[in-house]
């Protein structure tokens, strides 16, 4: 079975500019969730989704936005990008949010 | 804020046993220990979990305190290869959403030769 897989792996872009980032989660997961990981903060959830929903939500600002396809796969898109948003982004899947967690190898975003 | 407290860092000798505390004094009932690792620049890796018996699987083995408000993870013959961040998480397991895993530091594990 595969795993959940991100795309991409590595990504430049410049400030101000916005990004796309991809998810597939595990076959017969429904529940995607989204977390920002920097050396500074840690680990932070973004946002969760479940059936094409947003169930949950961090405290993140509003140019931090995501969606669920009708196939579970999910987007997470970041406008008008700043140096701060330099980091390590990690997709993760469960079957319906009850349950183990599991994470991909994540998108590292670096904002110049 | 997490709800747990781990040491910052551990060393452990290769093909020894690691033992990783946690402590968790304000679990609820309903709440389960989840225990995920992450190797350098990869995603969190899913170790373990349990609610209040000692469980063991092909990784590790976690013991849970009776009063539920510590728990250790064993890896039983570590290897290099463990070398990782560790995170205790603790969270309820049913009733809609478990996406909100909140990670605190964790122990940076190194295990040395």
């Amino acid at each position: 079975k595969a795993g959940v897989t991100q795309t991409p792996r590595y990504l430049i872009k410049t400030r101000g500019q916005q990004v796309t980032l991809s998810c597939s989660p595990i076959s017969g997961h429904r529940s995607v969730s989204w977390y920002q990981q920097t050396p500074g903060q840690g680990l932070q959830f973004l946002f969760e989704y479940f059936s094409e929903t947003q169930r949950n939500k961090g405290n993140f600002p509003g140019r931090f936005s995501g969606r669920q396809f009708s196939n579970s796969r999910s987007e997470m898109n970041v406008s008008t990008l700043e140096l701060g948003d330099s980091a390590l982004y990690l997709c993760a899947s469960s079957l319906d949010g009850q349950g183990t967690t599991f994470f991909g190898q994540g998108t590292r975003l670096t904002v110049v | 804020d997490a709800k747990t407290t781990q040491p910052p860092s551990m060393d452990c000798a290769e093909g020894r046993a690691a033992n990783l505390p946690c402590n968790h004094s304000t679990i609820s009932g309903n709440e389960y220990v989840y225990w995920y690792r992450q190797i350098h620049s990869q995603g969190p890796q899913y170790i373990i979990h349990g609610l209040k018996n000692n469980e063991t699987n092909e990784m590790a083995s976690l013991i849970i305190t009776e009063d539920r408000k510590s728990s250790t993870l064993i890896l039983p013959h570590a290897t290099l290869r463990d070398t990782a961040v560790y995170y205790c998480i603790v969270l309820m397991n049913y009733g809609g959403s478990q996406g909100n895993l909140i990670f605190g530091k964790g122990t940076k594990l190194s295990v040395k030769p």
